[in-house]
């Protein structure tokens, strides 16, 4: 198993959009429609954003939208907020009930 | 809602066994699949491995001979054990609900995502 591959920043303004990718395999990412995306703050314990790729749990603003094309997932974030500035993670389901997760990227909001 | 509360010793020297515990609370521990994910410092997430109450357990292949996952239902409790650590151990251990999957129109969805953590324990090797 080898890490999902994250850009390792991002940044926007207030009020604009960005996208966050993360890079996989056909053994994870591209085979399978179990892409998740982690919100984390500083000091603080991961908090999901999306699962299976595009769903986003009871609570989550609709601001945060996600999708996949191929081997490569997405993370759309819409009218940037100062409190969106955070690490985002992606994870896979990655075969034989394992996960793999993405090395982060940090989203500055400028 | 389920609250998870890691612990555990903070120290632990280099070739010697780190064992914590997750207790929950405000939900069963049946109702989930258990997972410990660890992240060093400054650095990304990594899955170690799951299990279920009634014992079933999985592991990241990258670690499997050096991780157990174990589960005391009496206690309410999960367990992990690193055996043989190094300071590449050190990092921040977490453990988290995790849905494996589901049926849906007689095909199984795989997901594997976690929904609730608990807030951390941080563990550094060091002699």
């Amino acid at each position: 198993q080898s890490a999902l591959t994250q850009a390792p920043s991002a940044s926007g303004s207030p009020g604009q959009s960005v996208t966050i990718s993360c890079t996989g395999t056909s053994s994870d990412v591209g085979g399978y429609n179990s892409v998740s995306w982690y919100q984390q703050h500083p000091g603080k314990a991961p908090k999901v954003m999306i699962y299976e790729v595009s769903k986003r749990p009871s609570g989550v603003p609709d601001r945060f939208s996600g999708s996949k094309s191929g081997n490569t997932a997405s993370l759309t974030v819409s009218g940037l907020q100062a409190e969106d500035e955070a690490d985002y993670f992606c994870s896979s389901y990655a075969g034989s009930n394992t996960v793999v997760f993405g090395g982060g990227t940090s989203l500055t909001v400028l | 809602q389920v609250q998870l509360q890691e612990s555990g010793p903070g120290l632990v020297k280099p070739s010697e066994t780190l064992s914590l515990t997750c207790t929950v609370s405000g939900g069963s521990i049946s109702s989930y699949y258990w997972s410990w994910i660890r992240q060093p410092p400054g650095k990304g997430l990594e899955w170690l491995g799951y299990i279920y109450y009634t014992g079933s357990t999985n592991s990241n292949p990258s670690l499997k001979s050096r991780v157990t996952v174990s589960v005391d239902t009496s206690k309410k409790q999960v367990s992990l054990k690193v055996t043989t650590v190094t300071a590449a151990d050190t990092a921040v251990y977490y453990c988290a609900t995790t849905r494996l999957g589901y049926f849906s129109n007689g095909v199984f969805h795989h997901d594997m995502t976690f929904d609730y953590w608990g807030q951390g324990t941080p563990v550094t090797v060091s002699s």
